[in-house]
Protein backbone atom coordinates (compact mmCIF):
# COMPACT_ATOMS: atom_id res chain seq x y z
CA UNK A 1 0.00 0.00 0.00
CA UNK A 2 1.27 3.57 -0.65
CA UNK A 3 2.66 5.17 2.35
CA UNK A 4 0.96 8.64 4.35
CA UNK A 5 2.39 11.08 5.98
CA UNK A 6 0.73 12.94 9.09
CA UNK A 7 1.78 15.19 11.74
CA UNK A 8 2.24 13.72 15.00
CA UNK A 9 0.15 16.15 16.63
CA UNK A 10 -1.85 19.19 16.13
CA UNK A 11 -3.70 21.82 18.43
CA UNK A 12 -6.63 23.70 18.07
CA UNK A 13 -9.59 25.59 19.99
CA UNK A 14 -12.85 24.07 20.68
CA UNK A 15 -15.09 26.06 17.86
CA UNK A 16 -12.58 26.82 15.63
CA UNK A 17 -12.45 24.48 12.29
CA UNK A 18 -9.15 22.13 12.27
CA UNK A 19 -7.44 21.30 9.29
CA UNK A 20 -5.62 17.66 9.32
CA UNK A 21 -3.16 17.27 6.42
CA UNK A 22 -1.90 14.13 5.26
CA UNK A 23 0.56 14.03 2.00
CA UNK A 24 0.70 10.36 0.12
CA UNK A 25 2.54 11.43 -2.95
CA UNK A 26 3.38 7.96 -4.17
CA UNK A 27 -0.87 7.50 -4.41
CA UNK A 28 -1.95 5.30 -7.68
CA UNK A 29 -4.89 6.33 -9.66
CA UNK A 30 -7.36 4.25 -8.03
CA UNK A 31 -6.12 4.37 -4.45
CA UNK A 32 -8.88 5.60 -2.37
CA UNK A 33 -8.20 8.32 0.54
CA UNK A 34 -9.87 7.36 3.57
CA UNK A 35 -9.73 8.92 7.32
CA UNK A 36 -10.86 7.49 10.16
CA UNK A 37 -10.53 8.59 13.89
CA UNK A 38 -9.75 6.98 17.11
CA UNK A 39 -11.37 8.26 20.24
CA UNK A 40 -9.77 7.55 23.68
CA UNK A 41 -10.82 4.13 24.64
CA UNK A 42 -12.62 3.71 21.93
CA UNK A 43 -12.59 1.19 18.48
CA UNK A 44 -11.55 3.29 15.13
CA UNK A 45 -14.49 5.19 13.84
CA UNK A 46 -14.95 5.47 9.79
CA UNK A 47 -14.51 9.81 9.06
CA UNK A 48 -14.98 9.80 5.24
CA UNK A 49 -13.34 8.63 1.96
CA UNK A 50 -12.79 10.25 -1.19
CA UNK A 51 -11.11 9.46 -4.42
CA UNK A 52 -10.15 12.64 -6.97
CA UNK A 53 -13.39 15.32 -5.92
CA UNK A 54 -14.04 16.81 -2.60
CA UNK A 55 -16.13 15.42 -0.29
CA UNK A 56 -18.81 16.22 2.48
CA UNK A 57 -20.62 14.67 5.17
CA UNK A 58 -22.09 15.38 7.87
CA UNK A 59 -18.76 14.47 10.06
CA UNK A 60 -16.02 16.58 7.69
CA UNK A 61 -15.05 17.47 4.82
CA UNK A 62 -11.64 16.05 2.72
CA UNK A 63 -10.29 18.08 0.20
CA UNK A 64 -7.91 16.37 -2.46
CA UNK A 65 -5.60 18.33 -3.91
CA UNK A 66 -5.69 18.52 -7.91
CA UNK A 67 -2.23 15.64 -8.25
CA UNK A 68 -3.88 13.55 -5.19
CA UNK A 69 -0.45 13.68 -3.42
CA UNK A 70 -2.02 15.42 -1.08
CA UNK A 71 -5.27 15.67 1.03
CA UNK A 72 -6.97 17.49 3.74
CA UNK A 73 -9.49 16.59 6.46
CA UNK A 74 -11.50 19.63 7.73
CA UNK A 75 -13.26 19.68 10.53
CA UNK A 76 -15.41 22.86 10.50
CA UNK A 77 -16.23 23.78 13.70
CA UNK A 78 -13.69 21.60 16.61
CA UNK A 79 -15.43 20.34 19.49
CA UNK A 80 -13.99 18.34 22.95
CA UNK A 81 -15.27 15.30 21.36
CA UNK A 82 -13.30 15.61 18.22
CA UNK A 83 -10.15 15.32 20.32
CA UNK A 84 -8.47 11.73 18.98
CA UNK A 85 -6.14 10.15 16.66
CA UNK A 86 -6.65 10.52 12.98
CA UNK A 87 -5.69 7.90 10.37
CA UNK A 88 -4.93 8.94 7.02
CA UNK A 89 -4.98 5.68 4.67
CA UNK A 90 -4.59 4.79 1.35
CA UNK A 91 -6.34 1.52 -0.16
CA UNK A 92 -6.94 0.34 -3.50
CA UNK A 93 -10.02 -0.02 -4.45
CA UNK A 94 -9.73 -3.23 -6.04
CA UNK A 95 -10.90 -4.99 -3.42
CA UNK A 96 -10.71 -5.01 1.03
CA UNK A 97 -8.69 -7.84 1.14
CA UNK A 98 -5.85 -6.85 2.19
CA UNK A 99 -7.19 -4.57 5.59
CA UNK A 100 -6.80 -0.93 6.70
CA UNK A 101 -3.14 0.04 6.89
CA UNK A 102 -3.09 2.11 9.90
CA UNK A 103 -0.09 4.21 10.40
CA UNK A 104 0.62 6.68 13.63
CA UNK A 105 -2.29 9.06 12.27
CA UNK A 106 -2.28 12.54 14.12
CA UNK A 107 -3.39 13.04 17.70
CA UNK A 108 -5.65 15.84 17.68
CA UNK A 109 -6.16 18.16 20.95
CA UNK A 110 -8.48 20.23 21.75
CA UNK A 111 -8.14 22.84 24.10
CA UNK A 112 -10.63 24.63 25.68
CA UNK B 1 -29.35 -0.76 14.56
CA UNK B 2 -26.30 -2.12 16.95
CA UNK B 3 -23.14 -1.74 16.62
CA UNK B 4 -20.34 -4.51 16.28
CA UNK B 5 -20.17 -5.84 19.52
CA UNK B 6 -16.68 -8.34 21.31
CA UNK B 7 -16.75 -10.47 23.96
CA UNK B 8 -15.61 -10.47 26.31
CA UNK B 9 -14.36 -6.70 27.27
CA UNK B 10 -11.27 -7.85 28.80
CA UNK B 11 -9.19 -10.62 29.53
CA UNK B 12 -6.32 -11.77 31.64
CA UNK B 13 -4.29 -14.73 31.15
CA UNK B 14 -1.12 -16.16 31.30
CA UNK B 15 1.34 -17.30 29.17
CA UNK B 16 1.16 -20.94 27.23
CA UNK B 17 -2.62 -20.62 27.73
CA UNK B 18 -4.93 -20.07 24.42
CA UNK B 19 -7.75 -17.99 24.09
CA UNK B 20 -10.69 -17.16 22.09
CA UNK B 21 -12.27 -14.60 21.47
CA UNK B 22 -16.19 -13.73 19.44
CA UNK B 23 -17.11 -10.94 16.96
CA UNK B 24 -21.05 -10.01 16.33
CA UNK B 25 -20.86 -8.02 13.28
CA UNK B 26 -23.83 -5.09 12.63
CA UNK B 27 -26.91 -6.93 11.17
CA UNK B 28 -26.23 -7.74 7.76
CA UNK B 29 -22.60 -7.16 7.17
CA UNK B 30 -20.90 -10.31 5.78
CA UNK B 31 -17.41 -9.02 6.15
CA UNK B 32 -15.31 -9.42 9.11
CA UNK B 33 -11.97 -8.19 9.86
CA UNK B 34 -9.54 -8.60 12.72
CA UNK B 35 -6.70 -6.42 13.95
CA UNK B 36 -4.54 -5.95 16.94
CA UNK B 37 -3.57 -2.62 18.24
CA UNK B 38 -0.20 -2.54 20.33
CA UNK B 39 1.74 0.92 22.11
CA UNK B 40 4.95 -0.03 20.04
CA UNK B 41 3.34 -1.35 16.77
CA UNK B 42 -0.25 0.85 16.10
CA UNK B 43 -2.81 -0.93 14.83
CA UNK B 44 -1.87 -4.40 12.48
CA UNK B 45 -4.12 -5.97 10.62
CA UNK B 46 -4.91 -9.66 11.07
CA UNK B 47 -7.09 -11.10 9.12
CA UNK B 48 -10.26 -11.33 7.31
CA UNK B 49 -13.47 -12.99 6.63
CA UNK B 50 -16.66 -12.74 4.14
CA UNK B 51 -18.87 -15.47 3.96
CA UNK B 52 -17.26 -17.69 5.86
CA UNK B 53 -13.81 -17.42 4.04
CA UNK B 54 -10.19 -15.91 4.87
CA UNK B 55 -9.78 -14.08 2.25
CA UNK B 56 -6.56 -12.41 3.47
CA UNK B 57 -4.06 -12.68 6.45
CA UNK B 58 -1.68 -10.43 8.05
CA UNK B 59 1.29 -11.00 8.65
CA UNK B 60 1.01 -12.67 12.05
CA UNK B 61 2.24 -16.40 13.15
CA UNK B 62 0.01 -19.22 12.77
CA UNK B 63 -0.84 -18.92 16.63
CA UNK B 64 -3.36 -16.61 15.44
CA UNK B 65 -6.43 -17.89 13.96
CA UNK B 66 -10.07 -17.09 13.07
CA UNK B 67 -13.35 -18.72 11.64
CA UNK B 68 -16.46 -17.05 10.89
CA UNK B 69 -20.14 -18.49 11.16
CA UNK B 70 -22.75 -19.11 8.55
CA UNK B 71 -24.48 -15.74 10.42
CA UNK B 72 -21.33 -13.87 9.76
CA UNK B 73 -20.39 -13.87 13.91
CA UNK B 74 -16.09 -14.34 14.19
CA UNK B 75 -14.12 -15.69 16.60
CA UNK B 76 -10.00 -15.45 16.59
CA UNK B 77 -8.29 -17.83 18.68
CA UNK B 78 -4.99 -16.87 19.52
CA UNK B 79 -2.72 -20.23 20.94
CA UNK B 80 -0.20 -20.83 23.42
CA UNK B 81 -0.28 -17.14 23.98
CA UNK B 82 3.21 -15.38 24.62
CA UNK B 83 3.43 -12.13 26.71
CA UNK B 84 3.76 -9.69 23.25
CA UNK B 85 0.36 -10.72 22.64
CA UNK B 86 -1.06 -8.30 25.29
CA UNK B 87 -2.82 -6.14 23.54
CA UNK B 88 -6.45 -4.61 21.96
CA UNK B 89 -7.83 -6.46 19.58
CA UNK B 90 -10.63 -4.95 17.55
CA UNK B 91 -12.86 -6.32 15.28
CA UNK B 92 -14.36 -4.53 12.26
CA UNK B 93 -17.39 -5.49 9.99
CA UNK B 94 -18.69 -4.15 6.82
CA UNK B 95 -21.48 -4.58 4.31
CA UNK B 96 -19.68 -5.83 0.62
CA UNK B 97 -17.01 -7.82 0.26
CA UNK B 98 -13.84 -7.03 -2.29
CA UNK B 99 -13.62 -4.98 -4.96
CA UNK B 100 -16.64 -2.40 -3.70
CA UNK B 101 -15.83 0.76 -2.11
CA UNK B 102 -18.22 0.10 1.01
CA UNK B 103 -15.85 -2.63 1.80
CA UNK B 104 -13.73 0.07 3.46
CA UNK B 105 -16.19 1.85 5.25
CA UNK B 106 -15.69 -0.14 8.64
CA UNK B 107 -17.63 0.08 11.50
CA UNK B 108 -15.28 -1.34 14.60
CA UNK B 109 -16.05 -2.95 17.91
CA UNK B 110 -14.94 -1.30 21.43
CA UNK B 111 -12.54 -4.39 21.54
CA UNK B 112 -11.27 -7.17 24.02
CA UNK B 113 -8.19 -5.96 25.70
CA UNK B 114 -5.91 -9.30 26.48
CA UNK B 115 -3.23 -9.20 29.13
CA UNK B 116 -0.74 -11.91 29.03
CA UNK B 117 1.08 -12.75 32.39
Amino acid sequence: DAKTTQPNSMESNEEEPVHLPCNHSTISGTDYIHWYRQLPSQGPEYVIHGLTSNVNNRMASLAIAEDRKSSTLILHRATLRDAAVYYCILENSGGGADGLTFGKGTHLIIQP
Amino acid sequence: KAGVTQTPRYLIKTRGQQVTLSCSPISGHRSVSWYQQTPGQGLQFLFEYFSETQRNKGNFPGRFSGRQFSNSRSEMNVSTLELGDSALYLCASSLEGPGTVSSYEQYFGPGTRLTVT
